[in-house]
């Protein structure tokens, strides 16, 4: 069974531009959700999507968006890239909500 | 306020020692699950073990062991006579009812040989 996967790999853009990511969860998982991961901040949940509701979302500013098609899988979006969203983004996917949840590579965004 | 302590920021051991991670949570819900993540140096979060706020058994699982003691919020981790491999950041994390985990600050275990 292939794993969650995410797409790009590494993305390098420039302040003000905007970013999507994509994430195609494990086949059969509907829930995804989104984590940013700096190193001073850690590890923090962006949002979670079940059946392409957006149940819950962390402490991001709406420049941070997202959604999930009827194939589970997601995109997110970030606009008006500041310097501060240089991060690894990591999609993950469950069967189920609070299931163990499986994690991509990550997506390593660097924002100059 | 933070719900996950990770007090532990490094640990540095040599093979075949053992390794016993901390982990202090926090939460008001009466049903809440438990997790560990490693992270190894290629980026990928894996995950280890899954304990729920009614079992409150500790077990064994290969080299793993867990010890869940919801009395002191705690949920400790230990690896038994540790690898080289087993280097890597290991993450605590809680999950209530808002379907979102919220994980500690880690703490990077190095094992040398």
């Amino acid at each position: 069974k292939a794993g969650v996967t995410q797409t790009p790999r590494y993305l390098i853009k420039t302040r003000g531009q905007q970013v999507t990511l994509s994430c195609s969860p494990i086949s059969g998982h509907r829930s995804v959700s989104w984590y940013q991961q700096t190193p001073g901040q850690g590890l923090q949940f962006l949002f979670e999507y079940f059946s392409e509701t957006q149940r819950n979302k962390g402490n991001f500013p709406g420049r941070f968006s997202g959604r999930q098609f009827s194939n589970s899988r997601s995109e997110m979006n970030v606009s008006t890239l500041e310097l501060g969203d240089s991060a690894l983004y990591l999609c993950a996917s469950s069967l189920e909500p609070r299931e163990k949840l499986f994690f991509g590579s990550g997506t390593q965004l660097s924002v100059l | 306020a933070q719900k996950v302590t990770q007090a532990q920021t490094e640990i540095s051991v040599v093979e075949k020692e053992d390794v016993t991670l901390d982990c202090v949570y926090e939460t008001r819900d009466t049903t809440y699950y438990l997790f560990w993540y490693k992270q190894p140096p290629s980026g990928e979060l894996v995950f280890l073990i899954r304990r729920n706020s009614f079992d409150e058994q500790n077990e064994i699982s290969g080299r793993y062991s867990w010890n869940f003691q919801k009395s002191t919020s705690s949920f400790n981790f230990t690896i038994t006579a540790s690898q080289v491999v087993d280097s890597a950041v290991y993450f605590c994390a809680l999950s209530e009812s808002d379907y979102k985990l919220s994980f500690g600050a880690g703490t990077t275990v190095t094992v040398r040989a």
